[in-house]
């Protein structure tokens, strides 16, 4: 069955380049989540969405990180003019629906790496 | 300061023998879930304990909740070597946003 889908699986880019990272989540998923995994550590949440809108968007580290989910589906992750310590792996979760102990499915996640 | 503290960090181990690993915080939790990661793999959800004192067992995993609901352990019993992975715990904040501890790197050697 289909899982949580995210491309690239690996992108290297230039300090101060613009990049996207795309997440397809489970069909049906309403609630998507993007979390940052740097080395050695686990996954930190960066933003929450219930359906198109995003509902939490506190763990953004700072107004270079946005990310967009228009028809309640795909989700992208774009970071603006990246640093170094942007470098890490970036995971995408989906789930049925926000709230309670619902299982959140992650996807393989986009290792970026920024030179 | 990690709401959730992981013990040990790494552990290497021969194949067939036990393991056990910590979850720890100050904090009380209504529910904290363990996961397992693979290499080039996200998160993948083994276990959610929600009762103070409750054991759950997964065949050879068996899973404890403290009783005072801060703290939970994981312990593998003849371990093999596809046990090999990153063993997270996390907890739910705001009924979505999952927050996790370091994570300890289990190695079972063949």
């Amino acid at each position: 069955g289909a899982g949580v889908s995210q491309t690239p699986s690996n992108k290297v880019t230039e300090k101060g380049k613009y990049v996207e990272l795309r997440c397809d989540p489970i069909s049906g998923h309403t609630a998507l989540y993007w979390y940052r995994q740097s080395l050695g550590q686990g996954p930190e949440f960066l933003i929450y969405f219930q359906g198109t809108g995003a509902a939490d968007d506190s763990g953004l580290p700072n107004d270079r990180f946005f990310a967009v989910r228009p028809e309640g589906s795909v989700s992208t992750l774009k970071i603006q003019r990246t640093e170094r310590g942007d470098s890490a792996v970036y995971l995408c979760a989906s789930s049925l629906s926000a709230g309670g102990p619902g299982e959140q499915f992650f996807g393989p996640g986009t290792r970026l790496t920024v030179l | 300061t990690q709401l959730l503290e992981q013990s040990p960090q790494f552990l290497s181990i021969q194949e067939g023998e036990n393991l056990t690993v910590y979850c720890n915080s100050s904090s009380v939790f209504s529910s904290l879930q363990w996961y397992r990661q693979e290499p080039g793999e996200g998160p993948v959800l083994l276990v959610t304990v929600v009762t103070g004192g409750e054991v759950k067992k997964l065949k050879r995993l068996t899973f404890q909740f403290g009783d005072a609901r801060k703290d939970s352990s994981l312990h593998i019993t003849a371990a093999q070597p596809g046990d090999t992975g990153l063993y997270l715990c996390a907890v739910s904040t705001n009924d979505y946003k999952l927050s996790f501890g370091a994570g300890t790197t289990v190695t079972v050697r063949a």
